[in-house]
């Protein structure tokens, strides 16, 4: 079976653009999480989808939004990029045949200058 | 709100020695899971043992070992054998039970590095 994709696996960007991160989960799937991984903040949740509904929201700007598809492949989107922002960014999918295990993704590291 | 405690950002071992990582947590709940996460240089995270809170036995994954505490809130990971692969960094994790939720709570990680 093959493992949680995302795609790109790497982006620069310049403040005040826009990006779109996408997240492909393992087959069968239908929760996806999201995470930022920052030398500072360590590792922060940013929100969780199940059977495309939006069920956990972590402490982010409204900049930062996501979604998932009805295959659950699932996207997020940050706004107006902040130096801030540059991070890698990790997606996680799980079941309830694996008792929730979160498998993850290679991430995709932005960098916003 | 739970939250996760590792207080050794940093960790060394020699090869073929045991090494313990410490984890402690604060949550109010009485139903939740643990984990250790394993994120070599390549950044793939990687499941390396989990602890459900109801079971009393502590898990075990071959070398990998935890030492759960529940009235303590202490979760420790012991590497036994300590091999060159297992040099990388170690994110202690919680998440509540019930299956409302997947979402993971991190510790801020410890860094270990295995000496040849």
């Amino acid at each position: 079976k093959a493992g949680v994709t995302q795609t790109p696996r790497y982006l620069i960007k310049t403040r005040g653009q826009q990006v779109t991160l996408s997240c492909s989960p393992i087959s069968g799937h239908r929760s996806v999480s999201w995470y930022q991984q920052t030398p500072g903040q360590g590792l922060q949740f940013l929100f969780e989808y199940f059977s495309e509904t939006q069920r956990n929201k972590g402490n982010f700007p409204g900049r930062f939004s996501g979604r998932q598809f009805s295959n659950s492949r699932s996207e997020m989107n940050v706004s107006t990029l902040e130096l801030g922002d540059s991070a890698l960014y990790l997606c996680a999918s799980s079941s309830i045949g694996t008792g929730y295990e979160q498998f993850f993704g290679p991430g995709t590291r932005l960098t916003v200058l | 709100a739970q939250t996760v405690t590792q207080s050794q950002p940093e960790m060394s071992v020699q090869e073929a020695e045991t090494v313990t990582l410490s984890c402690t947590y604060d949550t109010s709940e009485s139903d939740y899971y643990l984990f250790w996460y394993k994120q070599p240089p390549s950044r793939q995270m990687i499941l390396v043992i989990r602890q459900e809170a109801y079971k009393q036995q502590n898990a075990t994954e071959n070398r990998f070992s935890v030492n759960f505490q529940k009235a303590a809130k202490s979760f420790s990971l012991k590497i036994s054998d300590s091999q060159l692969g297992d040099a990388a960094m170690y994110f202690c994790a919680y998440r509540s039970g019930g299956g409302a939720t997947n979402k993971l709570i991190f510790g801020t990680g410890t860094l270990l590095a295995v000496q040849p």
